[in-house]
């Protein structure tokens, strides 16, 4: 298997500008999580979706910030208009059915907003 | 609320010398500890679950270790490739997972 799928890894854009993050997770997973890392936050979950239907949006910053999942394969994360405090590194993490089982991350994206 | 604190924050040893990384937690029933190695620029990656007090897991020069309030995870003998960014996690309620601030380990040749 490929493992979680990024993109794109690098995104640099200016304030106010809209950023969309895509995230394929690992065929089969049913539970996807969106990430943010920072220095001075560590890692943040910012939302959870089960069987493509969101059920825990309370790490969500603010209303720029926004997440779907339209069908198993495929996540946005989009940020509109962007900020510069908005720069961290986006995860994606995905894992199967099952209470405990891990999750395992995609390579991140590393957002710059000048 | 659920509480993650891992300490050292950051730890330098010298090739061959062991040492352990501890993770404290506060959390209302626990479901499952998780162990995580992240390397620069890249996103974690898994390296044990723990459920309950009392079970150790191995691999490698890596061992984790569970208490009913903290777990820890003991380096035998490391190698600069065991350089990296240690995160633990836990998991109550739910699918949703609390990260430590993380240990980050240097070992010298």
């Amino acid at each position: 298997d490929a493992g979680v799928i990024q993109s794109p890894r690098h995104e640099v854009t200016e304030m106010g500008q809209e950023v969309t993050l895509r995230c394929k997770p690992i065929s089969g997973h049913d539970y996807l999580f969106w990430y943010r890392q920072t220095m001075m936050r560590g890692l943040e979950l910012l939302i959870y979706f089960n069987n493509n239907v969101p059920i825990d949006d309370s790490g969500m910053p603010e209303d720029r910030f926004s997440a779907k999942m339209p069908n198993a394969s495929f996540s946005t994360l989009k940020i509109q208009p962007s900020e510069p405090r908005d720069s961290a590194v986006y995860f994606c993490a995905s894992k199967p059915s099952g209470t405990s089982y891990e999750q395992y991350f995609g390579p991140g994206t590393r957002l710059t907003v000048t | 609320e659920d509480q993650v604190t891992q300490s050292p924050e950051a730890l330098r040893l010298q090739e061959g010398e062991s040492s352990s990384l501890n993770c404290s937690y506060t959390v209302s029933g626990l479901r499952g500890l998780f162990w995580y190695r992240q390397d620069p620029g890249k996103g974690p990656e898994f390296l044990f679950t723990l459920y309950s007090a009392g079970e150790e897991k191995e691999k490698e020069r890596l061992k984790a270790t569970l208490t009913k309030k903290e777990s820890f995870l003991h380096i035998t003998a490391p190698k600069p490739e065991d350089s990296a960014t240690y995160l633990c996690a836990v998991q109550a309620a739910g699918n949703m997972l609390t990260f430590g601030g993380g240990t980050r380990l240097m070992v010298k040749p």
